[in-house]
């Protein structure tokens, strides 16, 4: 059965700080996809990215980054210089791609407090 | 192109009431996944349309219940509403096949009294 960890229940760190927020994944698959969202308080979740379990290069997009390590099951999401706009919930959720059904396996979210 | 609507946004019910949220997909988008969202929790997955027909359901009741149709918009219906079924409903669509991520709405917070 597929799992995702976030054992972060809430960051804060002051506006320009850099801060890095973990997910820990389970998965009996060969293939996978992980994903992260932001949601700010309006409920909408947003996209973030989507990384394939083939790919383990980094990603960096502007201020946000990621690092993926299969070895340690670890995808986590590091945030450089946050800024106020950066506070909201973030998820990390797992896809198989074994299954047909694009069913998501979320964590249970890190709540991101930046303080001016 | 427009994204995925939902609605109500908000909605208060009696415990034992019946409730439908609807939801419309985005443009181009032909599966539709529904999920519940409990107050800090992660979503968790009710189930997904693809072709008006349910492909996938995860852990909840016959009670729970779905539509999809023909132009790809949704309906959940929940029935004998209990308590615990007070969270953030969110719809997200997709196009089968291209393993992109979800496009979710900004869902339903329903509330059962």
């Amino acid at each position: 059965a597929q799992k995702v960890t976030q054992a972060q229940t809430e960051i804060s760190v002051v506006e320009k700080e850099d801060v890095t927020l973990d997910c820990v994944y389970e998965t009996r698959d060969t293939t996978y996809y992980l994903f992260w969202y932001k949601q700010p308080p309006s409920g909408e979740l947003v996209f973030l990215i989507r990384r394939n379990s083939f790919d383990e290069q980094n990603e960096i997009s502007g201020r946000y980054s990621w690092n993926f390590q299969k070895s340690t099951s670890s995808f986590n999401f590091t945030i450089t210089a946050s800024q106020v706009v950066d506070s909201a919930v973030y998820f990390c959720a797992s896809r198989s791609t074994t299954s047909g059904t694009y069913k998501y396996i979320f964590g249970t979210g890190t709540r991101l407090k930046v303080l001016a | 192109e427009t994204g995925v609507t939902q609605s109500p946004t908000h909605l208060i019910k009696t415990r034992g009431q019946q409730v439908t949220l609807r939801c419309s997909s985005q443009s181009g988008h032909n599966t539709v996944s529904w999920y519940q969202q409990a107050l800090g929790q992660g979503p968790q997955f009710i189930f997904q349309y693809y072709r008006e027909e349910e492909n996938g359901r995860g852990n909840f009741p016959p009670r729970f219940s779905g539509l999809q149709f023909p132009n790809y918009s949704s309906e959940l219906n929940v029935n004998a509403l209990e308590l615990d079924d007070s969270a953030l409903y969110l719809c997200a669509s997709s196009f089968a096949g291209t393993d992109r991520g979800y496009t979710f709405g900004s869902g339903t917070r329903l509330t059962v009294v």
